[in-house]
């Protein structure tokens, strides 16, 4: 049994670019939520995805967006990258939709713009 | 509402010594509040968790402990050791949510 795999582990794109971030799941999970941790503070919720539909967003403007494949993997997409973008982005899966238990956490990307 | 405040920000004990971080919410409705464990580089794991059903809940050299009425939950770490040196969060969430609500973080460093 895998953890949850995140790719890429590092990346600097500049302002105004466009971002793809993936995570795979651990197996078996069919949840998956995004969270956005920037340097110094507790990670903040972006959006959760459960059998590829969006199930629940934070407060993030649209340009954040995702996708869940049917093998439970997904993707983060930023659009119109900020400076303030900068952060590591966690993404955790579960078997629980909902509710913010049972996850587990891959080890992040972390995205830097410049 | 959706707060949590955790404190201190920073802790540092000798080893062998009692790690203790407190956190505070608001919302009522909050009815799961976890600890996560975060080392540089790694994601967050999850240490121990709670429900509002009990007080206290130990596992190993772990505790938290928690006050329903004053809305408060700490960790206690006994015999803390230099690998416990970490970051930790606290979080909270409830039905009605779908996601954790986390604190700040606090850098712990345990010396030698």
């Amino acid at each position: 049994e895998t953890g949850v795999t995140q790719s890429p582990t590092h990346l600097i794109k500049t302002r105004g670019q466009q971002v793809t971030l993936r995570c795979s799941s651990q197996s078996g999970h069919n949840t998956v939520s995004w969270y956005q941790q920037a340097l110094g503070q507790g990670p903040q919720f972006i959006f959760q995805y459960y059998r590829e539909e969006e199930n629940g967003r934070g407060n993030f403007p649209p340009r954040f967006s995702g996708l869940q494949f049917p093998n439970y993997s997904s993707e983060l997409n930023v659009n119109a990258l900020e400076l303030d973008d900068s952060a590591l982005y966690l993404c955790a899966s579960s078997l629980v939709i909902g509710q913010g238990y049972g996850y587990t956490f891959g080890s992040g990307t972390r995205l830097t713009v410049v | 509402q959706q707060q949590v405040k955790q404190s201190p920000q920073s802790l540092i004990v000798q080893k062998g010594g009692i790690s203790i971080i407190n956190c505070a919410y608001e919302n009522t409705a909050f009815d799961y509040f976890p600890w996560y464990q975060q080392f540089p580089g790694k994601g967050p794991a999850l240490l121990i968790a709670i429900r509002p059903d009990v007080s206290e809940k130990k596992e190993g050299r772990f505790t938290i402990s928690f006050n329903k009425s004053a809305k408060q939950f700490s960790l206690h770490i006994m015999d803390s050791q230099p690998g416990d040196s970490a970051t930790y969060f606290c979080a909270a969430s409830g039905r009605s949510n779908y996601q954790l609500i986390w604190g700040a973080g606090t850098k712990l460093i345990i010396k030698p």
